[in-house]
């Protein structure tokens, strides 16, 4: 089956500071990846997703670029604020699949 | 914009308790998953289910069972709690087919005493 790899476990930045997270996947059929942010004591929320037949994505701060060769996927935050500060999950999914597998999460720390 | 409800944010049972967990969408979504969420491990698979009484085993099912007899509305039971099972637990729901995300719920922290 799938298995999805997320680095780094935890991640401290400066605010104003770029953020990356980096996933791996291992399944080449996978097509469907989505990020989502958890804030503490909150619900998982989609923040961004990525399809297979594009390389990037960006609304507003946060970017997913996504390398299908070497099977990884990144999500970009820039100009960090302290509300940014939470748990991300990556998750990888294929074809007609509607279950995905989750990366262990990264928690991001944005100090002021 | 869609809504997962959970019956409840905190619950404490003890050893040995038949304990429910139910979850509600309101988006008439397909789909509905149970997880489970410990510290370290991320999201780990119960039990989903695709349509009305269909369910199908996640990654961790032992010690657990759902039922779904209406669409918009999926359950967890634990048959018989133990302290192994104190955890937060997450109820999501998606749409039909690939390519969909998940929309969650708020979750439950379930205490086995």
């Amino acid at each position: 089956g799938e298995n999805v790899e997320q680095h780094p476990s935890t991640l401290s930045v400066q605010e104003g500071d770029s953020a990356v997270i980096k996933c791996t996947y291992s399944d080449s059929a996978s097509n469907y990846f989505p990020w989502y942010k958890q804030e503490l004591g909150k619900r998982p929320q989609l923040i961004i997703d990525i399809r297979s037949n594009v390389g990037e994505k960006k609304d507003q701060r946060i970017a997913v670029t996504l390398n299908k060769t070497a099977k990884h996927f990144s999500l970009h935050i820039t100009e960090t604020q302290p509300e940014d500060s939470a748990v991300y999950f990556c998750a990888a999914s294929k074809g007609g699949s509607y279950i995905p597998t989750f990366g262990r999460g990264t928690s991001l720390i944005v100090h002021p | 914009d869609v809504k997962v409800t959970q019956s409840s944010r905190y619950l404490v049972k003890r050893t040995g308790e038949k304990v429910f967990l139910e979850c509600v969408q309101d988006m008439d979504h397909e789909n509905m998953f149970w997880y489970r969420q410990d510290p370290g491990l991320g999201l780990r698979l119960i039990y989903f289910s695709y349509d009305v009484k269909m369910k199908e085993k996640g990654d961790i099912p032992e010690g657990y069972s759902v039922s779904r007899e209406k669409k918009e509305r999926f359950s967890l039971i634990l048959e018989s709690a133990s302290t192994n099972q104190t955890s937060m637990y997450l109820c999501a729901s998606s749409s039909a087919g690939g390519k969909q995300p998940q929309h969650f719920g708020d979750g439950t922290r379930l205490s086995i005493l």
